[in-house]
């Protein structure tokens, strides 16, 4: 079946301590986002790709990168870490332009910041 | 004032019984409206959408968009104990320039349907 695979699906990192999280996708989308889900709250947009072209949100922290090395493969990198960055992350694909509403999203990967 | 208000719940609700979601907003500049649920541990994955204002039916689902009330909801008849999730709206104004799909989500309604 064609999907939206993360990984991985936990991740432990100590304050400060560089971490990334994996997406990567069998939909040949053209469009991968990233979301932030903290508990109880609404996913935040983070950036999205664009085929290559990058789009970071204005209030995304610069503490937060990310790297589409080709279609398939999608990577968030957070730097230093801090406690306040514990939250799921959501990997998200779109064909774009007017079927940019419907999103497929991966299973998210749940961090924890110690 | 948020974007997007929706009130979190939880919802319990017995089986067979009429479900209403509602979500609010202020940003008159809305024009797609989508519904997304949210198994446990799962990512979100759409459920219904909506361009502009309107009803729109899929099965036991229906979404109603009144954009004079900045309002819309998602009813869910005959409900089952498979509907429990968390469904979430979100909206955006246009998928064209630099936004290519920047959605809005509320916060998500947490429903329980009880057998």
């Amino acid at each position: 079946d064609a999907m939206v695979i993360q990984n991985p699906r936990y991740q432990v990192t100590q304050f400060g301590k560089p971490v990334t999280l994996s997406c990567s996708q069998t939909l040949n989308h053209n469009v991968m986002y990233w979301y932030q889900q903290k508990s109880s709250q609404a996913p935040k947009l983070l950036f999205h790709y664009y085929d290559k072209d990058f789009n970071n949100e204005a209030d995304t922290p610069d503490n937060f990168q990310s790297r589409r090395p080709n279609t398939s493969f999608c990577f968030l990198d957070i730097r230093s870490p801090g406690l306040g960055d514990a939250a799921m992350y959501l990997c998200a694909t779109s064909r774009g332009g007017t079927s940019s509403y419907e999103q497929y999203f991966g299973p998210g990967t749940r961090l924890t910041v110690t | 004032q948020k974007e997007v208000e929706q009130d979190p719940g939880p919802l319990s609700v017995p089986e067979g019984a009429i479900v209403s979601l509602n979500c609010t907003y202020s940003n008159s500049a809305f024009q797609y409206f989508m519904w997304y649920r949210q198994y446990s541990r799962k990512g979100p994955e759409l459920l219904m959408y909506t361009y502009s204002s309107g009803n729109k039916e899929d099965g036991r689902f229906t979404a109603q968009v009144d954009k004079s009330s900045k309002y819309i909801s998602l009813f869910i008849r005959d409900s089952q104990p498979s509907d429990s999730a968390t469904y979430l709206c979100a909206m955006s104004n246009s998928f064209y320039g630099g936004s290519q799909g920047n959605l809005i989500f509320g916060k998500g309604t947490k429903l329980s349907v009880k057998p």
